[in-house]
């Protein structure tokens, strides 16, 4: 079936440093694609898109890759500070007809040690 | 514009009971869409709903579970006879319109973490 899945569950990393979260999707039809950064007990909050016909889009120390040969895409961020610290989702929206529907993978945990 | 604004945030319930959760989108978003988060896992579809119509409930499970957006007042998710397995968060957005300009029109609530006993 359609999926979105993270490669890794937990990431630590120390302040400055670049983090980066992987996903990969199995949807090869999938054009459109979205991180969410939710802190806890919070809502997800957008961080940046990207579409397929893309393969890079930057946004303020944030970065998306886009690969859609090998159906994954990554979630670059620059200088990570500990306010970066919180739950990382990628999420893939529906096409058509469906072009609402957010499908989301598992989420990957980023901690940011001071 | 306080964004979208769900009540309660935290609701507890004994199996059998019934739960409300309620959903105010923001100003000038007429599309609601409901997802529910299990604890360690991504946000699920659930609902998607128009002022007074159910665009497309796929998400919502056969039984127990309806939601409405009246013409007047929030949008409502509604389980009834709870059982443990409905303790979860749920999540309301909302959007002006479609996702087909951008999933950046869309906004979440903080959400209602319901826990069954």
């Amino acid at each position: 079936g359609e999926s979105v899945g993270l490669h890794l569950p937990t990431l630590s990393v120390q302040e400055g440093d670049n983090s980066i979260i992987n996903c990969a999707y199995s949807n090869s039809a999938s054009d459109y694609f979205i991180w969410y950064k939710q802190e806890s007990g919070k809502g997800p909050q957008f961080i940046i898109d990207i579409r397929s016909n893309m393969d890079k889009r930057q946004g303020q120390r944030v970065t998306v890759l886009l690969n859609k040969t090998v159906k994954h895409l990554s979630l670059q961020i620059a200088a990570t500070q500990p306010g970066d610290s919180a739950v990382y989702f990628c999420a893939e929206m529906g096409s058509g007809g469906s072009n609402y529907k957010l499908t989301f993978g598992k989420g990957t945990l980023l901690t940011v040690n001071p | 514009n306080a964004g979208v604004m769900q009540n309660p945030r935290h609701l507890v319930r004994r199996r059998g009971q019934e739960a409300r959760l309620r959903c105010s989108p923001m100003k000038g978003h007429s599309h609601v869409y409901w997802y529910r988060q299990l604890p360690e896992e991504g946000l699920k579809f659930m609902v998607y709903l128009q002022k007074e119509n159910i665009i497309d409930e796929s998400g919502m499970p056969k039984e127990r579970f309806s939601a409405e957006f009246p013409k007047e007042g929030p949008s409502i998710l509604r389980i009834q006879q709870v059982v443990r397995g409905d303790s979860a968060a749920y999540f309301c957005a909302s959007s002006p319109r479609t996702g087909a300009s951008g999933a950046n029109v869309l906004t979440f609530g903080a959400g209602s973490r319901l826990t069954v006993l």
